[in-house]
């Protein structure tokens, strides 16, 4: 079964400083993952995706996140948060063969200034 | 560039009334998804459909209908609604299956009162 767990409901930053939003998954099989960022009241935006090739994933607005298979770990960073960085994140696993993507519960990250 | 549009983006309905979310994509994308947001529990898949005539039960389908007449649109029925219905409800298409990324609706705000 696969599942996904975001270890922070709430981060707060400085603007200018590192982000990490921590996610950790279950997955039975080889998953595909994927960070997605929702602004408010709008949809969610596809930030990056995993599957199965490169580690180190780099996506829009300069996150990445990396891949680490020992650790069940799909941890998103950024060098620098900028005010418009804030927004809830989503961790997100598929896995093949499964009916639906599982999501995580969000990290609402707030940048101050 | 619309992308997935959603309809009505608010509605207030009474228990037992009846409605019908309209979801339309412009991207000529095979796969087409309804879900719902609750505070801290991420989204969980109503219906999805993989192609024009096509539907298939999600996680939380009971309640609901769907319709796919036209590759395009794709409709979400509320059939008797019931104030645990009250929700965000986003529409996403993608071009294949679960390791594809998924293209988001801003979203409809529905209170069942």
């Amino acid at each position: 079964a696969q599942s996904v767990t975001q270890l922070d409901s709430h981060v707060s930053v400085s603007e200018g400083t590192p982000v990490l939003l921590r996610c950790n998954y279950s997955s039975s099989y080889s998953p595909s993952l994927f960070w997605y960022v929702q602004h408010p009241n709008k949809g969610l935006q596809l930030l990056l995706k995993y599957t199965s090739a490169a580690t180190l994933v780099k996506g829009i607005n300069g996150f990445e996140a990396e891949f680490k298979k020992s650790e069940t770990s799909f941890h998103l960073t950024k060098p620098s948060a900028h005010m418009s960085d804030a927004a809830e994140y989503f961790c997100v696993v598929s896995e093949t063969g499964r009916r639906a993507l599982t999501f995580g519960s969000g990290t609402r990250l707030q940048v101050q200034p | 560039n619309a992308g997935v549009t959603q309809t009505p983006k608010f509605r207030v309905l009474k228990t037992g009334q009846s409605m019908t979310l309209l979801c339309a994509q412009d991207m000529n994308h095979e796969y087409m998804y309804w879900y719902r947001q609750d505070p801290g529990m991420g989204l969980r898949l109503i219906h999805y459909s993989v192609g024009e005539g096509t539907t298939a039960k999600g996680e939380v389908p009971d309640g609901y209908n769907v319709s796919r007449l036209k590759k395009q649109n794709f409709l979400l029925g509320l059939e008797s609604a019931a104030p645990s219905q009250t929700s965000v409800y986003f529409c996403a298409s993608s071009r294949g299956p679960l390791n594809q990324p998924q293209h988001f609706g801003d979203g409809t705000r529905l209170s069942i009162l």
